[in-house]
């Protein structure tokens, strides 16, 4: 079936230093991503979206870059702090799969000192 | 605002017992959903309901039943508990489906041991 998998399940930085959070999907239907950060006992909160029709959406210190062609997706997290440490779920929405959030597996970012 | 409020926070039930499992929220959303989170893994949609009065299946319904009397509230219930169930449950809500313009709110969860 359909799923969203992440290349890495951990990733360690230094404080200051840029994060990249990969996420590969492989339901080519799919039209709209999430990123949800979740933190150690609570539940997951919302980072930052893309539609399909883009390839890169800005925040405030994350940015969310979206490659159709090879059905990837990644978020990159400028001037990681420490805390920035938490699991990272990207989520996707495929066409015709209306209410229904996929979440992938989750990577354990920790940023040391 | 309190958001999307859970309860209980924890709970250890005994296999063969029945709970529900409390959510609600004052947002006055119309989505509502509950997911369960085993450890390691990604969250997946139990059941899911646009609005009162209307509920319909996720990917992993079965041992699971919910209720949707009124917008605020989305109960989940455990009629005979197995192990298979422990797992960390979460009630989101949201005024849109998941893929509209907005972020589904998720509450901080429940952890559930049978033994």
């Amino acid at each position: 079936g359909e799923s969203v998998g992440l290349h890495l399940p951990t990733l360690s930085v230094q404080e200051g230093d840029n994060s990249i959070i990969n996420c590969a999907y492989s339901n080519s239907a799919s039209d709209y991503f999430i990123w949800y950060k979740q933190e150690s006992g609570k539940g997951p909160q919302f980072i930052i979206d893309i539609r399909s029709n883009m390839d890169k959406r800005q925040g405030q210190r994350v940015t969310v870059l979206l490659n159709k062609t090879v059905k990837h997706l990644s978020l990159q997290i400028a001037a990681t702090q420490p805390g920035d440490s938490a699991v990272y779920f990207c989520a996707e929405i495929g066409e015709g799969s209306n209410y229904k959030l996929t979440f992938g597996k989750g990577t354990l970012l920790t940023v040391n000192p | 605002n309190a958001g999307v409020t859970q309860t209980p926070k924890f709970r250890i039930l005994k296999i063969g017992q029945s709970m529900t499992l409390q959510c609600t929220q004052d947002m006055n959303h119309n989505y509502m959903y509950w997911y369960r989170q085993d450890p390691g893994m990604g969250l997946k949609l139990i059941y899911y309901s646009v609005g009162a009065g209307i509920t319909d299946k996720g990917e992993v319904p079965n041992g699971y039943n919910v209720s949707r009397s009124t917008t605020e509230d989305f109960p989940l219930r455990l009629e005979l508990a197995a192990p298979s169930q422990t797992s960390v449950y979460f009630c989101a809500s949201s005024y849109t489906p998941s893929g509209g313009d907005t972020e589904a709110f998720f509450g901080q969860g429940t952890r559930l041991t049978v033994v």
